[in-house]
């Protein structure tokens, strides 16, 4: 049972260049979320995704998109990479619970630098 | 966005102390969640809170749901090198999310 794993773990992009961080969880939860973490600061919600086919918007969506197809996996794209999307990018599960959502569950994180 | 008020931002202490910090909200949350964080690595969950009042223990660590249900405490008796690391509080206010506080840095000397 590897809970979520990401990848790839490190990563330097050129500006303008796109590409894909992968998340996929083998819990079986419904709930999928992907956060990004700046430098000494706390995490800020991107994208999530109640289940497969449905995706909402967090706090700092712009500049990226997100697709669930499946109920394991939820990527996360950069079309046109920018210097300000450096940070360090975790993905989240979780399963629905009485009242709301479980604890989430995270990943070990994507670092991404962008120059 | 709404981010939960965490305090202190950071702290040193000695080996063998005890640690005190708290989450605070202007919201009323369902769920607190205690995390820990290591460097290079994701959050782990320490604690869950489900009931105000609730007061739950994991080792050395002791959390508590506030009463008015929109703050929490944490606690860490007798400080070891290895309590280092980021402390996040996370608050669940009965939609898909969680609202996250800024963290905790915690330093122990030996």
């Amino acid at each position: 049972n590897a809970g979520v794993t990401q990848t790839p773990k490190f990563r330097i992009l050129k500006i303008g260049q796109s590409m894909t961080l992968q998340c996929a969880q083998d819990m079986n939860h419904n709930y999928m979320y992907w956060y990004r973490q700046d430098p000494g600061m706390g995490l800020k919600l991107i994208y999530y995704s109640v289940g497969a086919g449905i995706t909402d918007k967090g706090e700092v969506p712009n500049g990226y998109n997100v697709s669930r197809s499946t109920t394991e996996d939820f990527p996360l794209r950069l079309e046109l990479a920018a210097p300000s999307q450096t940070s360090v990018y975790f993905c989240a599960s979780s399963r629905a619970g009485t009242g709301g959502v479980q604890p989430q569950h995270f990943g070990d994180g994507t670092r991404l630098s962008i120059l | 966005g709404q981010q939960l008020n965490q305090s202190p931002q950071s702290m040193f202490i000695q080996e063998g102390e005890d640690v005190s910090m708290n989450c605070t909200s202007s919201s009323i949350f369902n769920t607190w969640l205690w995390y820990k964080q290591e460097p290079g690595e994701g959050p782990v969950l320490l604690i869950a809170l489900y009931k105000a009042g609730e007061l739950t223990s994991n080792g050395r660590l002791t959390a508590q749901f506030g009463i008015t249900r929109k703050d929490s405490f944490l606690n860490i008796s007798a400080s070891i090198p290895s309590d280092v690391g980021i402390y996040f509080c996370a608050g669940h206010p009965g939609t898909y999310k969680y609202i996250f506080g800024t963290g905790t840095r915690l330093k122990v000397l030996a």
